[in-house]
């Protein structure tokens, strides 16, 4: 299986904050990386797919880059409603992996 | 729109058997590869099955390979998951989810751009 290292695990940060995230695969995946938010007591929300596209009504402060192994999820400045937990998942194998995710909280 | 409804979560014993179920509506069902993902209490996702659109294909995490079994009935728009030989670390919140767009091949991979609201099992004595 491929799995997906992602980090930090958290951070403090404040309102308009620029935050880079990073996730790691055990092999390239070929920008089959998708990057989700997740609020508490809510499902997933896909942000962006193919390591750098925006799903569809995604704000273009979230952005994408990486290739081979490495990719990063951007959020060019914080909002309040953009504390949640990040997860990137590889889909260039059937069995699916997420990283463990990253916990944005507000400083 | 598109809109998924998880059912049948509760509470089972260990070595017991549960269902969950999907109801899809807002969409020609027939059309897409579904997924089944979970997430334990306080913990990460977890990526438990995937079933082509016509349901020939059918792929589990080694976590649940051999007991749990996916389904579709694309007559009743409907997902199930039968879940078997259930263990304490099956305890999760249960989503099915949808990829944005249709593929015909059953080795289509993609993210995952419709969710449920998701179905609580927890398994205990």
């Amino acid at each position: 299986d491929i799995q997906m290292t992602q980090s930090p695990s958290s951070l403090s940060v404040s309102v308009g904050d620029r935050v880079t995230i990073t996730c790691r695969a055990s092999q390239g995946i070929s920008n089959s990386l998708a990057w989700y938010q997740q609020k508490p007591g809510k499902a997933p929300k896909l942000l962006l797919y193919a390591a750098s596209r925006v799903a569809t009504g995604v704000p273009s402060r979230f952005s994408g880059t990486g290739s081979g192994t490495d990719y990063t999820l951007t959020i060019s400045s914080l909002q309040p409603e953009d504390f949640a937990t990040y997860y990137c998942q590889q889909y260039e194998s059937i069995q699916y992996t997420f990283g463990q995710g990253t916990k944005v909280e507000i400083k | 729109q598109v809109h998924l409804v998880e059912s049948g979560g509760g509470v089972v014993q260990p070595g017991r058997s549960l269902r969950v179920s999907c109801a899809a509506s807002g969409f020609t069902f027939g059309s897409y590869a579904m997924h089944w993902v979970r997430q334990a209490p306080g913990k990460g996702l977890e990526w438990v099955s995937h079933i082509s659109f016509d349901g020939s294909n059918k792929f589990y995490a080694d976590s649940v390979k051999g007991r749990f079994t996916i389904s579709r009935d694309n007559s009743k728009n409907t997902l199930s998951l039968q879940m078997n030989s259930l263990r304490y670390e099956d305890t999760a919140v249960y989503y099915c989810a949808r990829p944005p767009w249709r593929c015909s091949s059953p080795t289509c991979y993609s993210p995952l751009d419709y969710w449920g609201q998701g179905t609580l099992v927890t398994v205990s004595s």
